[in-house]
Parts: C-alpha cells; structure tokens; sequence
C-alpha cells in the first residue's frame, strides 16, 4: 500500500525568507501523481502544485516550487518570498494512476513571522 | 460561483441521531469523493463515485452510507452518530481521466463541514 511521510510537524519562517517542507513517499507504481495542498484556518483545501511523475522537470507556480526525486521518493514544496498569508498547514499528498483517492500525509503546520 | 459546496458547514448533534450533508459541484466532473479529518488533522478517504456508481468503499461502518442522485451530487447520511464521528468531512471531485490530456487526476475540495456530536 501507498503511504505518504511527512517528517516536519511543524515549520517556521521570516516574512521574505524561503522555507523548505518535505515529503516522502512509498509506492511500487511508476505512474503517479504528487500534489502540495493548503489549509489555513477557514479549513478550506487549496491546490498549491501539482507534479506528474512522468514527468522530469519540476513543477513551479509562482512563489511554490517543487524538488522531485523520483528515484528517493521525495517531494518536497519550497516556498520563496514567504508572505503572512502562507501561513497554513500544508498536506503533501499522492493519487496513482489507476486509482481515484488521495493518500495525504499527516500535514506540516507553517507559522510565518513579521 | 462555488465549485464545490457543502451543507451546511457546522453541524452539532446529540448522540444517536440521524444526520446528513449535501455536496454538490458545479465543475462537470464525473468523480466524487468523501474524506474525513480527524482531530489530528489526517484526512483519510471513505467514499468514492464515479457517474452515481459506487467505486471505493473504505472500512467506514456501515452506519455511513453515500448516496449520489446524479453525477452532480454526492450526499452522505449518518445514522445513529457516534463521540467519535465528530470530525470535518470534506468533499471533492475530479474528472474521471487521469492523464496528460485531461488532467483530471486534481481533485476539488469542498469547504468542509464540522460535525460535533454532544
């Protein structure tokens, strides 16, 4: 079975600095796909990147960038130019090809400072 | 325009009773889901359907029962509700292809709703 690890609990960052959260995960499958979810305080679920596996290049969107390594299993989410408004907790999560649910990681909460 | 929505957001119910929460989205999509999150913040699936036609079923008791009137809709209802059914249960929805060309494989959230049982 798929799992999803997310080893940092909790994170913190400066306002303008960049921060890093990780993610790994288990599976025998090589066709997949890895996203990066938001949740602030109004609970709401954002997509914040999304990252085919067949893919080699890194996904990137705006401000949020991904390091793939699809060979470690990893799939971390940097963050450039941190603003109040990242302040969230972040979900690391990964849907195979075939299947249809999310499998989530635990979640890493984010706290940003002025 | 919500894409995917929820009723109602907060729900707070004795034990025993009956209760349930609509979800519909307006995307077009062919796949629903139900995720709960725990206290701990861990979401975890529970149901899925694909065209009104149950496609995961995880171990969730049988008290739990989703029912999709059609492909826009995924409703859940809970009978006799249990402490431990207090949670947030979100829904969501995606096209039923994955791949490249369709990029369905996203899935959609809901705004959740919290359901505390007395």
């Amino acid at each position: 079975a798929q799992t999803v690890t997310q080893s940092q609990p909790e994170m913190s960052v400066q306002e303008a600095e960049t921060v890093t959260l990780s993610c790994t995960y288990d599976t025998s499958e090589s066709d997949y796909y890895l996203f990066w979810y938001k949740q602030p305080p109004s609970r709401q679920m954002i997509l914040v990147i999304r990252q085919e596996a067949y893919k080699q290049q890194n996904a990137t969107e705006n401000r949020f960038s991904v390091n793939f390594q699809k060979a470690a299993k990893s799939f971390s989410l940097k963050i450039s130019d941190s603003q109040l408004g990242d302040a969230a907790m972040y979900f690391c999560a990964y849907r195979n090809q075939a299947g249809t649910a999310l499998i989530f990681g635990k979640g890493t909460t984010l706290s940003v400072s002025s | 325009d919500t894409a995917v929505s929820q009723t109602p957001k907060y729900l707070v119910t004795q034990m025993g009773n009956d209760k349930s929460i609509k979800c519909e989205q307006n995307l077009g999509h062919d796949t629903m889901y139900w995720y709960k999150q725990d206290s701990k913040k861990f979401l975890k699936i529970m149901f899925s359907y694909n065209n009104k036609e149950l496609i995961i079923n995880e171990t969730v008791p049988n008290r739990f029962s989703p029912k999709s009137p059609d492909k826009a809709h995924l409703n859940l209802h809970i009978n006799s509700l249990e402490l431990g059914d207090s949670a947030v249960y979100f829904c969501a929805s995606s096209q039923d292809q994955a791949g490249p060309i369709f990029g369905g494989e996203t899935q959609y959230f809901g705004p959740g709703t919290r359901l505390l049982v007395l």
